[in-house]
């Protein structure tokens, strides 16, 4: 059984920096064409793509905001980090974790984490 | 980048009725095109990948057509469980995009 679930503080202060962390378990990111991203959405807002990163260690970010991300692998191998620098009220989201395993059925984010809700503000 | 045109933004239904809500990539996406249903509170569960695919579990009425700029998510015999939200994802290339959503309710 495959899970993901994030992680990390529920309020953070407008210029602080949020660090996000995905721990999943049923699958490896060494596996070739596996590949962990995060989604986020503000309340009653539309999902946004904040980027991904690669079994191969490769990674990709939205570029709004490819200056204040970086996704990278936990020291534990079933986790990816999430860290967003100098945040602002308007990065008040639920953020998500998901998987893609291209090499196995699609280039899309088949399972997700449940969303864990950031609240920026002082 | 691509930009990903969802529309209607919202559209109200009654049980049994066939809804149809469509997604336009600004350029050829090939089949990199997914479709998620979300319900509140809850995360985006995939429906359909690689356009027409449908994802283990899913009720066949669900369905998915389309090519290159123009595509589409139909619902046939509209069921109470499938008022909610839905997004199409563009993941042809990067960056990866969503549509806007649109919201199925009840008339």
């Amino acid at each position: 059984q495959i899970t993901l679930k994030e992680s990390g503080p529920t309020l953070v202060k407008p210029t602080q920096t949020l660090t996000l962390t995905c721990t999943f378990s049923g699958f490896s990111l060494t596996s070739a064409g596996v590949g962990v991203g995060w989604i986020r959405q503000p309340p009653g807002k539309a999902l946004e793509w904040l980027g991904h990163i690669f079994w191969n260690d490769n990674e990709r970010y939205s570029p709004s905001l490819k200056s204040r991300l970086t996704i990278t692998k936990g020291t534990s191998k079933n986790q990816v980090l999430l860290t967003m620098t100098s945040v602002v009220p308007a990065d008040t989201a639920t953020y998500y974790c998901a998987r893609f395993d291209g090499y196995t059925t699609s280039w899309s984010f088949d399972l997700w984490g449940q969303g864990t809700l950031v609240t920026v503000s002082s | 980048d691509i930009q990903m045109t969802q529309s209607p933004s919202s559209l109200s239904a009654s049980v049994g009725d066939t809804v149809i809500i469509t997604c336009r990539a600004s350029q050829d996406i090939s089949n990199g095109l997914a479709w998620y249903q979300q319900k509140p509170g809850k995360p985006p569960m995939r429906l359909i990948f690689a356009v027409s695919d449908l994802d283990s579990g899913v009720p066949s009425r669900f369905s998915g057509s389309g090519t290159g700029t123009e595509f589409a998510l139909s619902i046939s015999s509209l069921q109470p469980e499938d008022f909610a939200t839905y997004y199409c994802l563009q993941h042809n290339y990067p960056p990866w995009v969503f549509g806007q959503g649109t919201r199925v309710d009840v008339k």
